[in-house]
């Protein structure tokens, strides 16, 4: 069984950084690309970006390029998204994702939340 | 960026109806689409790919259609378990985006 497992999250002030992680199991984590995506509450879907299967190809969206870093270690199954300069914009529950064949998220996790708060 | 157009925003139909979401592109995405569902408090689950296939495990009610910048998820037989809201998403260009949503409701 797939399973993907956030971890990292909580309240951080403003300006400050976090590192979420997300715990793979049930699949061979180095064959495939990962992703993060993230949710606003009470809104829709940000994808964030995507890592491959050897970390030698990063892509971001454009507006989180500078402030968010994606990165994996395959040996450890884990996948990990470095956030800095965090704004009350970046409140949100971030999700890890696995990509399909192409690149469709085909299985998710169950979420982490982070809220920007002084 | 392609922006992804997601329409209704929500929808309230019967048990047993047929329901139709629809996704526009504001470009050719040669099919590059999926829908998930999210049900409250849940994850995204991914229903559809490449436009009109089933992910593994989806019942068969839920079918995709569509190509260049048009595309439709279908729901036949309206089941109370549906109730949720459903994005669609390209992946055909980066940077990737998600349709704003459907909140789907049972009357």
């Amino acid at each position: 069984e797939v399973k993907l497992v956030e971890s990292g999250g909580g309240l951080v002030q403003p300006g400050r950084s976090l590192k979420l992680s997300c715990a793979a199991s049930g699949f061979s984590f180095n064959d495939y690309w990962m992703g993060w995506v993230r949710q606003a509450p009470g809104k829709g879907l940000e994808w964030i970006g995507e890592i491959n299967q050897d970390s030698s190809t990063i892509n971001y969206t454009p507006s989180l390029k500078d402030k968010f870093t994606i990165s994996r270690d395959n040996a450890q199954n884990t996948l990990y998204l470095q956030m800095s300069k965090l704004g009350s914009e970046d409140t949100a529950i971030y999700y890890c994702a696995r990509e399909g064949v192409l690149q469709y998220f085909d299985y998710w996790g169950q979420g982490v939340m982070v809220t920007v708060s002084s | 960026d392609i922006q992804m157009t997601q329409s209704p925003a929500s929808l309230s139909a019967s048990l047993g109806e047929t329901v139709t979401i629809e996704c526009r592109a504001s470009e050719d995405i040669y099919n590059g689409l999926a829908w998930y569902q999210q049900k409250p408090g849940k994850s995204p689950q991914l229903l559809i790919y490449n436009a009109n296939s089933l992910h593994t495990g989806v019942p068969s009610r839920f079918s995709g259609s569509g190509s260049g910048t048009q595309y439709s998820l279908k729901i036949n037989s309206l089941q109370s378990e549906d109730v949720a809201s459903y994005f669609c998403q390209q992946y055909y260009d980066y940077p990737f985006t998600f349709g704003s949503g459907t909140k789907l409701e049972i009357k």
